[in-house]
């Protein structure tokens, strides 16, 4: 079955580390993101990459990094630079990042950092 | 102004009724647009997308778009308890440097009262 998987769903770390989350898919797409959702707000889109080895800074990049070292895979590092880290990531994907085509999400992971 | 907006409600409807949600947007160049469906705690997941003015149907469902007022709607018929969730429009943005990025507004909260 086709998908994009992240990992763990609950997460928890105290302030001052970095983490990474997990995510891969295997749909064959070439587009991959990493949002951000605060409770009831809508998602926030943090990077974002079109292919291997290439990325863009989102609406709120800073205090976060990435790698797309291959095209399955799309690892986020919240680091110790975010202010405020507690939050429900999700990660997607689609085809082209052009828009046109629908975004498939992970079933998200629960960062808290205390 | 938001990019994207929507009431975030709650949205109260007895079962059986029709249920409206609505969501406005800023770039009139967008072409494309998504309904989500997130339940509480659980990632986003795609219920209709639209890109032609006028209406299109899908069961129970019916994505509207009229892009000369740049509002775009979803209609529930026959709502049920298993709808009650939050709905999140997302629209393409191809304007102000958006490249095509999906942009969400901040969701509606739906709430069918058996």
């Amino acid at each position: 079955d086709g998908g994009i998987t992240q990992s763990p769903k609950y997460l928890f770390r105290k302030e001052g580390q970095n983490v990474t989350l997990s995510c891969e898919q295997n749909l064959n797409h070439d587009a991959m993101y990493w949002y951000r959702q605060d409770p009831g707000q809508g998602l926030r889109l943090i990077y974002y990459s079109q292919i291997v080895n290439d990325f863009q800074k989102g609406d709120i990049a800073e205090g976060y990094s990435v790698s797309r070292e291959k095209k399955e895979s799309f690892p986020l590092t919240v680091t110790s630079a975010q202010k405020n880290p507690t939050a429900f990531y999700l990660c997607a994907s689609s085809p082209t990042v052009l828009g046109s085509s629908p975004l498939h999400f992970g079933n998200g992971t629960r960062l808290t950092v205390t | 102004q938001k990019e994207v907006e929507q009431n975030s409600g709650p949205l109260s409807v007895p079962e059986g009724a029709i249920a409206s949600l609505n969501c406005t947007y800023s770039d009139r160049g967008s072409q494309s647009f998504f309904w989500y469906r997130q339940y509480s705690g659980k990632s986003p997941e795609l219920i209709m997308f639209i890109y032609s003015n006028g209406d299109k149907e899908d069961g129970r469902f019916t994505a509207q778009l009229n892009k000369a007022s740049q509002y775009v709607s979803l209609l529930i018929r026959d709502s049920q308890p298993s709808d009650s969730a939050t709905y999140l429009c997302a629209v393409n943005g191809r304007g102000s440097g958006n490249t095509g990025k999906l942009i969400f507004g901040q969701g509606t909260t739906l709430q069918v009262k058996p």
